[in-house]
């Protein structure tokens, strides 16, 4: 049982480069999300889905991109990366019924220069 | 706008002793206060939940009071552990929105031997 696995770990992208982020969890949990972490700050939500084929704005949402074609994988796309977007991106997942407890994968460092 | 404070950025307890993390919250509409605990290089993890109806909830060494007059909350750990050395966020969630949680900035404990 793996829990909530994000690929790649690491990453640097030039400006305007593109990349996804992948995450996939394996506990059957109907809700998933995507977070970004700054230096000094708390998670901040950028997308959430509450089902497979349906997803929502966060809080931060401008620059990303999400599809969840498959309940057990959540997509994060960058379209055009800035530098602004250098962060440390979290995934979650959620059961329906306890939506508050979610489980978190281990983090993606992004650094776009 | 910081919904969720945790104005101290940093703590330092003897083992055996008491931990007290401090919380502060803005939104009446918040209807579940979480407590997560992180690791570095690793993503947060679950730690403690109190519904808004309740005052207090215990879970082994971890303990969680709300004052909802005060807008305030705080996670007791007794006794403290080496082991328990991590960030602790403090994290709430609106009770009309369902999904998302708005996180503090956290807390970093330090349990010295």
């Amino acid at each position: 049982n793996a829990g909530v696995t994000q690929t790649p770990k690491f990453r640097v992208l030039k400006t305007g480069q593109s990349m996804t982020l992948l995450c996939a969890q394996d506990m059957n949990h109907e809700y998933m999300y995507w977070y970004r972490q700054d230096p000094g700050m708390g998670l901040r939500l950028i997308h959430y889905s509450v089902g497979e084929g349906t997803t929502a704005k966060g809080e931060v949402p401008d620059g990303y991109n999400v599809s969840r074609l498959k309940k057990q994988n959540f997509l994060l796309g960058l379209e055009s990366a800035a530098p602004s977007q250098t962060s440390v991106y979290f995934c979650a997942s959620s059961p329906r019924r306890h939506s508050y407890e979610q489980y978190f994968g281990p983090g993606t460092r992004l650094t776009v220069t | 706008d910081q919904q969720v404070k945790q104005n101290s950025p940093s703590l330092s307890v003897q083992e055996g002793r008491i931990s007290i993390l401090n919380c502060d919250y803005t939104n009446s509409m918040f209807d579940y206060f979480l407590w997560y605990k992180k690791y570095p290089a690793e993503g947060p993890t679950f730690l403690i939940s109190i519904s808004s109806i309740k005052d207090k909830n215990e879970d082994g060494r971890f303990t969680v009071f709300l004052n909802k007059s005060a807008k305030h909350l705080s996670l007791h750990i007794v006794p403290s552990q080496p082991g328990d050395s991590a960030v602790y966020f403090c994290a709430a969630r609106r009770g009309n929105s369902g999904y998302a949680l708005n996180f503090g900035k956290g807390t970093s404990l330090l349990v010295t031997p």
